[in-house]
């Protein structure tokens, strides 16, 4: 079955500075790359996705870049404010249905 | 769209209790997740469904676990008798042809 692998499990940033959290997939069969935020208390919720057959996607200061032969993908957040700190999960899926989510990274924004 | 509804939010309950967490997903979705989430094994997939048939249920830890679907607008995932080791958050998540889930505000289950 599929495996996703996310790194760095833990990261902190000063506020203005970018993020990058990488993720690597094992099956070349999966072709939808979703990203999820997970605040305190809150369940995890979609904050950008990527399908297999675009290298890039951006919204605002979020965005998320793929490589297929390499088999990895990553989020990229710029000019990271407080708000941003919480975990994010990356998954990787074929098509509708089950998802396989990488372990999280702990983001820390410090004003 | 109210999104995706779980209720309770919160419960205690003592071991050896049978307890019921429920789930309404969001209309129109046809795959619905179940989940538990722990700080020492992170996310973790019990079940999932497509239109309301049970389609994964290998990571239902055992046979003290189970999950229904009798419509397409409500779930439930029973637990019993219920174990202090089962004490986690319990997520319910719901997608359709936008394959990206929505989840709901979980049921963070302490057993005594």
């Amino acid at each position: 079955g599929e495996n996703v692998e996310q790194h760095p499990s833990t990261l902190s940033v000063q506020e203005g500075d970018s993020a990058v959290i990488k993720c690597t997939y094992s099956d070349s069969a999966s072709n939808y790359f979703p990203w999820y935020k997970q605040e305190l208390g809150k369940g995890p919720q979609l904050i950008i996705d990527i399908r297999s057959n675009v290298g890039e996607k951006k919204d605002q200061r979020i965005a998320v870049t793929l490589n297929k032969t390499a088999k990895h993908f990553s989020l990229h957040i710029t000019e990271t404010q407080p708000e941003d700190s919480a975990v994010y999960f990356c998954a990787a899926s074929q098509d509708a249905g089950k998802s396989t989510f990488g372990d999280g990274t702990t983001l820390t924004v410090k004003p | 769209d109210a999104g995706v509804i779980q209720s309770p939010r919160h419960e205690v309950t003592e071991m050896g209790q049978e307890v019921t967490l429920r789930c309404k997903p969001i209309s129109g979705h046809d795959y619905l997740f179940w989940y538990r989430q722990t700080m020492m094994r992170g996310l973790e997939l019990l079940i999932y469904f497509n239109n309301n048939v049970p389609i994964d249920d290998s990571g239902m830890p055992e046979d003290r676990f189970s999950a229904k679907m009798p419509n397409a607008s409500f779930s439930t995932l029973k637990i019993q008798p219920s174990e202090p080791r089962d004490s986690a958050v319990y997520f319910c998540a719901s997608t359709g042809t936008a394959y990206g889930y929505t989840f709901g505000s979980g049921t963070r289950l302490t057993v005594v």
